[in-house]
């Protein structure tokens, strides 16, 4: 059974940093792609990042780049989101996701999310 | 970029009502359109890829259809279950989502 479990979410304050992680199981990690998406509350969801199979390609949100620094560890089965310079606007429940092998980011399986609150 | 607009935003219905969501791109992205459901306080189940392949596991009552700049999702028969936001999504975009309510 496909397993995603995210952590590390909490309480930052603004201009902070903070690394979110998600444990893989029930699948070869290394042979998918994966991604973040978050949903502030009362928002819709928003795709924030992506990351290819070996960790050699990476795509973001405009409102994240050179913010945010997604990055996997294919050994351990993790996923990671770097966090710096957070903002008010960054607060939300933040999902990893793992992308279906046909390169149009489809989101078949996804973890239970952690939240992420940028407060001061 | 590509900008995905769904409607209605909230739509009330009943149980056994045909439900019909619309997602509208901004330029024509072939089938490369995906749908979910997602539930508060749960993960986002994708329903429906390439516009119109449903997922395993997915009831049938669910249905989506179209090309290019316009697509549907269709529920045939509202099950209480299925009172849910529902995104249609293209790549790295999100449509803004529609709630469907209990009237």
């Amino acid at each position: 059974e496909v397993q995603l479990v995210e952590s590390g979410g909490g309480l930052v304050q603004p201009g902070g940093s903070l690394r979110v992680s998600c444990a893989a199981s029930g699948f070869t990690f290394s042979s998918y792609w994966m991604s973040w998406v978050r949903q502030a509350p009362g928002k819709g969801l928003e795709w924030v990042a992506n990351i290819k199979e070996d960790g050699s390609e990476k795509n973001y949100v405009d409102t994240v780049k050179g913010r945010f620094t997604i990055s996997r560890d294919n050994a351990k089965n993790s996923l990671y989101l770097q966090m710096n310079s957070l903002r008010a606007e960054d607060t939300a429940v933040y999902y990893c996701a793992r992308e279906r092998p046909k390169g149009a980011v489809y989101l078949d399986h996804w973890g239970q999310g952690t939240l992420v609150t940028v407060s001061s | 970029d590509i900008q995905m607009t769904q409607s209605p935003s909230t739509l009330s219905a009943s149980v056994g009502d045909r439900v019909t969501i619309t997602c509208r791109a901004s330029q024509s992205i072939s089938s490369w359109l995906a749908w979910y459901q997602h539930k508060p306080g749960k993960a986002p189940n994708l329903l429906i890829s390439d516009a119109s392949s449903l997922e395993s596991g997915v009831p049938s009552r669910f249905s989506g259809s179209g090309s290019g700049t316009e697509f549907t999702l269709t529920i045939s028969s509202l099950q209480p279950d299925d009172f849910a936001t529902y995104y249609c999504q293209h790549y790295g975009t999100f449509g803004q989502g529609t709630k469907v309510e209990i009237k």
